[in-house]
């Protein structure tokens, strides 16, 4: 099982700042079938990043991901106030289907 | 649009089945695979199980014992059953579909499953 890392755990940032996320799987995410989802409190997950960088429909571009392999990355280039909210990374290039733990984007 | 949507008990006792149910609307069931993912509240995410519309199973090894899933196109419908239930099954559980090999897509709104006595 590909196990999924994310960090931080937490980062409180104010609008307009920049947020980079991380997530580091435990081997090789194949094909680079990784994707990113967000969170809100007593909302469905909802797709942002597929294939590490490509972007879901109608997300906004200040949205970008990267990476390959093991380490990938979720960018916000610069936080509107509808961006604070929990962010998970997850895998589906082998089985099972992992996610990573999440990172909460808050308030500074 | 496609609109997944759970339904089942929100109550299940100890040593009990939990069964829920994802009714497809806006698209046909055929042609995609459909999950099952769940979250204990205030937790992360953990997919269970899948099931494409030509009825092929996957499932996760720490729940593969305990979980059946099926699926009804006749009803664009797909079901979870998942015995033997303990507090620790306490979760939102919601419906989730993706191409073979490929990301999920669309979420149901989830449902929550509480196990109590």
């Amino acid at each position: 099982e590909i196990v999924l890392t994310q960090s931080p755990g937490t980062l409180s940032l104010s609008p307009g700042e920049r947020a980079i996320l991380s997530c580091r799987a435990s081997q090789t995410v194949s094909s680079t079938y990784l994707a990113w989802f967000q969170q809100k409190p007593g909302q469905a997950p909802r797709l942002l990043i597929y294939a590490a960088s490509s972007r879901a429909t109608g997300i906004p571009d200040r949205f970008s991901g990267s990476g390959s392999g093991t380490d990938f990355t979720l960018t916000i280039s610069r936080l509107e106030p509808e961006d604070f909210a929990v962010y998970y990374c997850q895998q589906y290039g082998s089985s099972p289907r992992t996610f990573g733990q999440g990172t909460k984007v808050e308030i500074k | 649009q496609v609109q997944l949507r759970e339904s089942g008990p929100g109550l299940v006792k100890p040593s009990e089945t939990l069964s829920l149910t994802c009714t497809v609307s806006g698209g046909s069931i055929n042609g995609y695979h459909w999950s099952w993912i769940r979250q204990p509240p205030g937790k992360g995410l953990e997919w269970i199980a899948y099931i494409s519309y030509s009825g092929s199973t996957n499932y996760n090894p720490s729940l593969q014992s305990r979980v059946t899933i099926s699926v009804d196109t006749s009803k664009n419908q797909f079901s979870l059953r998942l015995n033997s239930v303990t507090a620790a099954d306490t979760a939102v559980y919601y419906c989730a579909r993706h191409e073979r090999g490929s990301y999920f897509d669309y979420w149901g709104q989830g449902t929550l499953v509480t196990v109590s006595s």
